[in-house]
């Protein structure tokens, strides 16, 4: 089946530095990604969509500027989040629509657990 | 807009106890549904799914079934394992265009031996 890579699996990085998360389509060509956050002991929510060749939408009270999405390529899409800070800390997840058929699920990376010190 | 609730967890159960986890949506058009699970320390994983009504996911001895008219889909097994201690989340999402998905909460399932 379909698989997305996520890297790295985890990142401790001091407050005010810039992380980079990737997010990869291993087998398929995904020119849609979705990154989500969790945060602890709650469900994820979507903190935007990532178009290849465009202009990623986010979700209302999603900082854009703080959170930079790259879509270069059919099957990167990176985060990067500007200037951490440790309420930035949490766990981030890419998902990329599987290709095979309408309805056929989303797959996700095994996720980014950033910790912001 | 569309939503997903499940019921609250934590839910521990005894290893060969019979598991339900409800799960009930409010969607505009026809979704397809998804039970997702979540390992400690783990990404998402697709459990199962169901894309029309009527129908029935089904993996790894868990089952449910798309019931439009209680818009529902119940997670069920009837023998669990330790091993199928996790998270588990029921989202939706629209067929047919790259739409986002919905989730739930998420309920934590807890199995003791």
């Amino acid at each position: 089946g379909a698989v997305v890579s996520q890297h790295p699996s985890w990142v401790i990085c001091k407050s005010g530095t810039s992380v980079k998360i990737e997010c990869r389509s291993l087998d398929f060509q995904a020119t849609t990604m979705f990154w989500y956050r969790q945060f602890p002991k709650q469900s994820l929510m979507l903190m935007a969509t990532s178009n290849e060749g465009s202009k990623a939408t986010y979700e209302q009270g999603v900082e854009k500027d703080k959170f930079l999405i790259n879509h270069a390529s059919l099957t990167l899409s990176t985060l990067t989040v500007t200037s951490a800070h440790p309420e930035d800390s949490s766990f981030y997840i890419c998902s990329a629509r599987d290709p095979k058929g309408a309805g056929y699920g989303y797959t996700f990376g095994s996720g980014t657990r950033l910790t912001v010190v | 807009g569309d939503s997903v609730t499940q019921m609250e967890g934590p839910v521990t159960l005894s290893e060969e106890a019979f598991l339900t986890i409800n799960c009930t949506y409010t969607a505009t058009g026809y979704p397809s549904l998804f039970w997702y699970v979540q390992y400690p320390g783990e990404g998402l994983q697709l459990l199962l799914k169901a894309t029309k009504a009527d129908d029935k996911g089904s993996n790894k001895g868990f089952e449910a079934t798309y019931r439009k008219e209680t818009t529902s889909f119940h997670l069920e097994k009837g023998s669990v394992q330790v091993s199928d201690s996790a998270v588990y989340f029921c989202a939706l999402g629209n067929s047919g265009g790259y739409q986002k998905v919905t989730f739930g909460t998420g309920t934590k399932l807890q199995v003791i031996p």
